[in-house]
């Protein structure tokens, strides 16, 4: 069975770096994306970006300038970092797996999520 | 980017009552589409992937259809269990992108 935990900070005054990790238990790492998603208080789901094992990565334009996804393949984890968090950033955000089934992409695996506040 | 429009935001339903949800794309995605459920506090769980397929586990009251721009979410039997906010997401092309949501509760 596959599992997602993930951790980092909770709390950050504005202008500082947000980062959190996110590790894979069971099933294979390699052959899929690992994404990060966040969703605002009360609000719908954002796609931030992704990686695979071979540390390509493809992000969301709306949030590019200010991330990096990384992958440490020896120990099964993916990382994120956003610099310059402004309260705008408040959000929950999960990591999880993409995987290609019957022609088609979804996210069938997701990480318990991490709530980050941005607040001075 | 893909907007994904979803209607109703919200709605109230009976149990046994039957659910449809639509989602639009705004353009066409083929049937790279995807439902998830999400209850309050957890994280978003797939229940239809590729439009159509439901995924492992999840009870067969569930449903999906439609390709290219227009597309469906049914319940059948609506269950207590099935009181949650559900989303839909396109997988054709990055960013990938979630409607608003919709959530259903209990009338």
């Amino acid at each position: 069975q596959v599992q997602l935990q993930q951790w980092g900070a909770g709390l950050l005054k504005p202008s500082e770096t947000l980062s959190l990790t996110c590790a894979v238990y069971g099933g294979s790492f390699s052959g899929y994306y690992w994404s990060w998603i966040r969703q605002p208080p009360g609000k719908g789901l954002e796609w931030i970006g992704e990686v695979n094992h071979g540390e390509s990565t493809n992000y969301n334009p709306s949030l590019k300038s200010r991330v990096t996804i990384s992958v440490a393949t020896s120990k099964n984890q993916i990382s994120l970092k956003l610099t310059s968090v402004t309260a705008a950033d408040t959000a929950v955000y999960y990591c999880a797996r993409f995987r290609w089934a019957n022609n088609g992409y979804s996210f069938d695996y997701w990480g318990q999520g991490a709530l980050v506040t941005v607040s001075s | 980017d893909i907007q994904m429009t979803q209607s109703p935001s919200s709605l109230s339903a009976s149990v046994g009552d039957r659910v449809t949800i639509t989602c639009r794309a705004s353009q066409s995605i083929n049937n790279y589409l995807n439902w998830y459920q999400q209850k309050p506090g957890k994280a978003p769980k797939l229940l239809i992937y590729a439009a159509s397929s439901l995924q492992s586990g999840v009870p067969s009251r569930f449903s999906g259809s439609g390709s290219g721009t227009d597309f469906t979410l049914t319940i059948n039997s609506l269950q207590s269990e099935d009181f949650a906010t559900y989303h839909c997401q396109q997988s054709y092309s990055t960013p990938w992108t979630f409607g608003q949501g919709t959530k259903v509760d209990i009338k």
